[in-house]
């Protein structure tokens, strides 16, 4: 099942700078979209989320940006701290279907003090 | 804060037996989930539960797994007669309305053997 793919298993950020997530889907379906950050032995932490009406949400140091059009969403992150180095997974579901989430596969991100 | 809670954390088990799987969602909250994560796999859904009825479930849920809402506060995940494969992180996971955000409890470490 493909249908939420993150094609970045890792990535690695100084602090202070800029991280950049990315996330593809194919179902046109999908309606509302999540960002979810976990650490080992933890369940996934909800971070921050964005419906499809919108192309862009902000809380704080983390932005959501949508392109529907291309099927693409991304999760930055200004500044990246040590305290953000985590796996992040991207989930999007059908709000009028249930709600299950479809989660990416995760992308593992070390901030570098 | 309130927060979504699991036991136990971890659950050996001899492949054959039963296990079951202990959730108490966040109290106001309406619906409620299970999702498993397979060792370096995706997270993926189970089975979604909305007025003391199944709403959803995936074809990993079949006649094996079974889910109640045995009183007002515990949500259970029982698996009658575990496999090797049935090995994962379960998560439960529940939101208050359908077009709410659902909160994840830290997970169970299920291990068949």
């Amino acid at each position: 099942d493909q249908q939420v793919k993150q094609n970045s298993p890792s990535l690695s950020v100084q602090e202070g700078r800029i991280s950049i997530l990315n996330c593809d889907y194919t179902n046109s379906m999908f309606d509302y979209f999540l960002w979810y950050k976990k650490y080992p032995a933890e369940g996934p932490t909800f971070l921050i989320s964005i419906s499809s009406i919108k192309d862009k949400n902000e809380d704080g140091r983390f932005t959501v940006f949508l392109n529907k059009s291309a099927k693409h969403l991304s999760l930055h992150i200004v500044p990246s701290q040590p305290g953000d180095s985590a796996v992040y997974f991207c989930a999007a579901s059908e709000l009028a279907a249930g709600n299950k989430l479809t989660f990416g596969g995760g992308t593992r991100v070390l901030v570098k003090p | 804060e309130p927060e979504v809670t699991q036991t136990p954390s971890h659950q050996v088990t001899q492949m054959g037996q039963e296990v079951i799987l202990r959730c108490v969602p966040i109290s106001n909250h309406l619906y409620f989930y299970w999702y498993r994560q397979i060792l370096g796999q995706k997270v993926e859904f189970l089975v979604s539960f909305y007025n003391n009825e199944i709403s959803e479930k995936s074809e990993i849920f079949d006649d094996q797994f079974s889910v109640e809402r045995p009183d007002g506060s515990n949500f259970t995940l029982k698996i009658r007669s575990t496999k090797l494969e049935d090995s994962a992180m379960y998560f439960c996971a529940s939101k208050e309305g359908a077009s709410d955000t659902q909160y994840f409890g830290p997970g169970t470490r299920l291990t068949v053997l």
